[in-house]
């Protein structure tokens, strides 16, 4: 069985400032790992994804992602965040032959003019 | 391609009454997820089906709720009775595939409130 970690559940940050959102998993098996935002009144949809090969994703509108596999983490990263990327943002791990993804409980970013 | 497709966007309901959701999944996917979001408790998965036979409905919260997917292009979740405490947004979802490396594609929501 997988699980998913996202210590932060609201991270606040002024405009143009970096932010890093952190997601940590654990698994007995290799996993798939995903990023997904929900921007508010809206569904979610997939920001950026790990499958294999080269550990840094990158992802839409800016967004990158590293994998660690030592630290069994993917945090999503981004150099310079606009106002509207105000949503919020959950991690998931899908097993390679599993039909279901795991979610994380999310992280709500508030982008602060 | 529509993406998925949820209906209603909103319901408003009364407490003993039968709410039916629906959902179109996006052509061609093989899988279909139902989640509920609320605040208190996230993003919970419902139930899924695969090839439209309910693989897995563990996360179904009594026998209040059901689901069905009678064709590859349709699905329902229907309460009966409701409860306030079921006031959330629903999710559908669909995957292409069966593989893990597959993205779910998520609808837009429908806000259920139970008064």
């Amino acid at each position: 069985a997988q699980s998913v970690t996202q210590l932060d559940s609201q991270v606040p940050v002024f405009e143009e400032a970096p932010v890093e959102l952190r997601c940590n998993y654990s698994s007995s098996v290799s996993v798939y790992l995903f990023w997904y935002v929900q921007y508010p009144n809206q569904g979610l949809q997939l920001l950026l994804k790990y499958l294999s090969g080269s550990t840094l994703v990158k992802g839409i509108n800016g967004f990158e992602a590293e994998f660690n596999k030592s630290q069994t983490s993917f945090h999503l990263r981004k150099p310079s965040v606009h106002i509207s990327d105000t949503a919020e943002y959950f991690c998931a791990v899908s097993a390679p032959y599993g039909q279901n993804f795991v979610f994380g409980p999310g992280t709500r970013l508030s982008v602060l003019p | 391609d529509a993406g998925v497709i949820q209906s209603p966007r909103h319901e408003v309901t009364e407490m003993g009454q039968e709410v039916t959701l629906r959902c179109k999944p996006i052509s061609g996917h093989n899988s279909l997820f139902w989640y509920r979001q609320t605040m208190m408790r996230g993003l919970e998965l419902l139930i899924y089906f695969n090839n439209n036979v309910p693989i897995d409905d563990s996360g179904m919260p009594e026998d209040r709720f059901s689901a069905k997917m009678p064709n590859a292009s349709f699905s329902t979740l229907k309460i009966q009775p409701s409860e306030p405490r079921d006031s959330a947004v629903y999710f559908c979802a669909s995957r292409p595939g069966t593989g893990g490396h597959n993205e779910q594609f998520f609808g837009p929501g429908t806000r259920l409130t139970v008064l």
